[in-house]
């Protein structure tokens, strides 16, 4: 079971750059999201998915964008890529984004450092 | 907002003992779902355990269990019998009518021999 898969694992950008970080999952989760972890700061939600071609923003989306054409697939894109965007971001999905027992599965994570 | 508070930046447990990783949270939502998560250096997120608001009991999970005082909205983890293994970060994390899973800062848990 390959469960969420993102990638690239890490990456390097230059300011102003734009980059699409790929997150796909193979459990027929209706809900998917993107997360960024910074030091001290936890998880925050920056965009997240209630089904194909539903998105929403989360508390902190700006500078993203999402999209999420097919149930699989939940890409997001850095539009001009700043120092603040440094950060792991993690892809997770979930059964239900109902309130229950659903666990978010988590990807393993990409390391972004943008200088 | 919802909120999650995770006091303990940084605790220190000896192997075999039980240690009790604090979480208090703040919802006006009478339906809420409780998630514990543990992070090891390696950065992947690991589901440990789950208690929803109308559970009647605290939920189990082999070694992990969850003390769930709703009056106090706390929701502490307390992992019995520590391994080295359990060295790790601890998130705690909590849904309601909204859609997303709010974390709190984290606890990292670190197991001397």
């Amino acid at each position: 079971n390959a469960g969420v898969t993102q990638t690239p694992k890490f990456q390097v950008l230059k300011t102003g750059q734009s980059m699409t970080l790929q997150c796909a999952q193979d459990m027929n989760h209706e809900y998917m999201s993107w997360y960024r972890q910074d030091p001290g700061m936890g998880l925050r939600l920056i965009h997240y998915s209630v089904g194909a071609g539903i998105t929403d923003q989360g508390e902190v989306p700006n500078g993203y964008n999402v999209s999420r054409s097919t149930t699989e697939d939940f890409p997001l894109r850095l539009l001009s890529a700043a120092p603040s965007q440094t950060s792991v971001y993690f892809c997770a999905s979930s059964y239900s984004y109902r309130v229950s027992g659903s666990p978010l599965h988590f990807g393993n994570g990409t390391r972004l450092t943008v200088t | 907002a919802q909120k999650i508070t995770q006091t303990q930046p940084g605790m220190f447990v000896q192997e075999k003992e039980a240690v009790t990783l604090d979480c208090t949270y703040d919802t006006s939502d009478p339906s809420y779902g409780l998630f514990w998560y543990k992070q090891p250096s390696s950065g992947e997120m690991i589901f440990l355990i789950y208690q929803g608001s109308y559970d009647q009991q605290n939920a189990t999970e082999g070694r992990y269990s969850l003390n769930f005082q709703k009056a106090r909205k706390s929701a502490n983890l307390v992992i019995s019998a520590s391994q080295l293994g359990d060295s790790a970060m601890y998130f705690c994390a909590m849904s309601n009518s909204g859609y997303a899973l709010n974390f709190g800062k984290g606890t990292s848990l670190l197991v001397t021999p």
